[in-house]
């Protein structure tokens, strides 16, 4: 069974930073594109970031180009996502979803951790 | 960047009504489209890929349709655990969802 487990989400304060972590079980990670999307509360889905099996490519939102970094480490089965200079319209749940090898789209999400962005 | 348009923003139907959300997309994006369904402070779940491919394990009152820019998502019969939000994503260029569509009970 698929499972995506997020966590590191939490409160602070505009301006910080904070790095989330996706530890994946049940399939083969180091063969699976991964993305981050985020929804904030009470709205609807927001793609963020998106990183290739190898790490070679990466895309971001522009609402967050510069400021997220997103990366892997296969070994660990691990997807993370550096979130820096955080603003109060980042408040959101943030998902690591699975993308599907070559038609690249979502089959699997995990459920999702909560980041709070707030002075 | 692709827009996608999804009407109506809610829905208020009966168990047993058949019904249908609408999904535009901005540009040509072939059949590369997703249907996913989200209840309250959960993951949302895939249930139509490719337009019209459903997921598996996903009933089969649920049906997709469309290419191009625009797409249907229906479901025949309405159960009581389909009172939920549904999005549409295209992934023909990045990832883009609709805004969504709340389906509530009448």
């Amino acid at each position: 069974e698929v499972q995506l487990v997020e966590s590191g989400g939490g409160l602070v304060q505009p301006g910080e930073s904070l790095r989330l972590s996706c530890a994946a079980s049940g399939f083969t990670f180091n063969i699976y594109n991964m993305n981050w999307v985020r929804q904030a509360p009470g709205k609807g889905l927001e793609w963020v970031s998106y990183i290739s099996d190898n790490s070679r490519t990466k895309y971001y939102a522009d609402s967050v180009k510069g400021r997220f970094t997103v990366s892997r480490d296969n070994a660990k089965n691990s997807l993370y996502l550096q979130l820096n200079s955080l603003r109060d319209e980042d408040t959101a749940v943030y998902f690591c979803a699975r993308v599907v090898e070559t038609t690249h789209y979502i089959d699997s999400w995990g459920q999702g951790t909560l980041v709070t962005v707030s002075s | 960047d692709i827009q996608m348009t999804q009407s109506p923003s809610t829905l208020s139907a009966s168990v047993g009504d058949r019904v249908t959300i609408t999904c535009r997309a901005s540009q040509n994006i072939a059949m590369w489209l997703a249907w996913y369904q989200q209840k309250p402070g959960k993951a949302p779940k895939l249930l139509i890929y490719k337009a019209s491919i459903l997921e598996s394990g996903v009933p089969s009152r649920f049906s997709g349709s469309g290419s191009g820019t625009e797409f249907t998502l229906a479901i025949s019969s309405l159960q009581p655990d389909d009172f939920a939000t549904y999005y549409c994503q295209q992934y023909n260029a990045y990832w883009t969802f609709g805004q969504g569509t709340k389906v509530e009970i009448k």
